[in-house]
């Protein structure tokens, strides 16, 4: 079994500023990684991916995010944050299940308020 | 990145009748597409494993006599709400694997449904 954590489902930034969102996980294989957005009304969009190799994943619109195994994390930060960045951000883990394809196992996701 | 269409994206219907969704592949073969159900400010859960071919795959607690679920075609998966209520009301989003062990999942724009 799987599971996420986000810790903190609202996060308030003032742009410019550091947006850092929290993210542990649990699984009893080596996990694959993903951060998405989901603005308003609209489905999920990737942001970025950790599968194997470097531990350091950059992403879309500025944001990466660091897979720590000894810490069971996997945050999510971007140095300056921009207006359009406010959204639901969503921390998710794939187990695979071969023919079944890549199960995702969602966090409960964390809300990003941009204040000018 | 590959896209995945939903339609209708938003559909109000009366307590009783029923309602069908549609997920569309376009530019890629999907044999396993997922259906996720969003309530307001929450998660998305897994609701099933549709799978192009053969009968879908249900998570524990959903009721696969009421969420009726078709994968026609390699590009096509539709889900129908049958006699909803109005505690079906939720963004219903769907998603699309591309091939491989942990590559990511393509998803849809989301179908918003409110039962009257």
């Amino acid at each position: 079994a799987q599971s996420v954590t986000q810790l903190g489902s609202h996060v308030s930034v003032s742009e410019g500023a550091l947006v850092l969102l929290r993210c542990n996980y649990s699984s009893s294989v080596p996990p694959y990684l993903f951060w998405y957005v989901q603005y308003p009304n609209q489905g999920l969009q990737l942001l970025l991916k950790y599968t194997t190799g470097a531990t350091l994943v950059k992403g879309i619109n500025g944001f990466e995010a660091e897979f720590k195994k000894s810490e069971t994390s996997f945050h999510l930060t971007k140095p300056s944050a921009h207006m359009s960045d406010a959204a639901e951000y969503f921390c998710a883990v794939s187990l695979w299940e071969g023919a079944a394809g890549n199960k995702l196992t969602f966090g409960g996701g964390t809300r990003v308020l941009v204040k000018p | 990145g590959a896209v995945v269409s939903q339609h209708p994206s938003r559909v109000i219907c009366k307590s009783g009748t029923s309602v069908k969704i549609e997920c569309r592949s376009l530019d890629f073969q999907a044999t396993t597409m997922f259906w996720y159900r969003q309530f307001p400010k929450q998660s998305l859960m897994l609701m099933a494993t549709s799978n192009e071919g053969s009968k879908a795959t249900y998570e524990q607690g959903v009721e696969k006599d009421k969420f009726l679920i078709n994968h026609a075609s390699l590009t096509l998966s539709t889900l129908t709400v049958t006699s909803a209520h109005p505690e079906d009301s939720s963004f219903y989003i769907c998603s699309a694997p591309t091939s491989g062990e942990g590559e990511e999942q393509f998803f849809g724009p989301g179908t918003r449904l409110t039962v009257l």
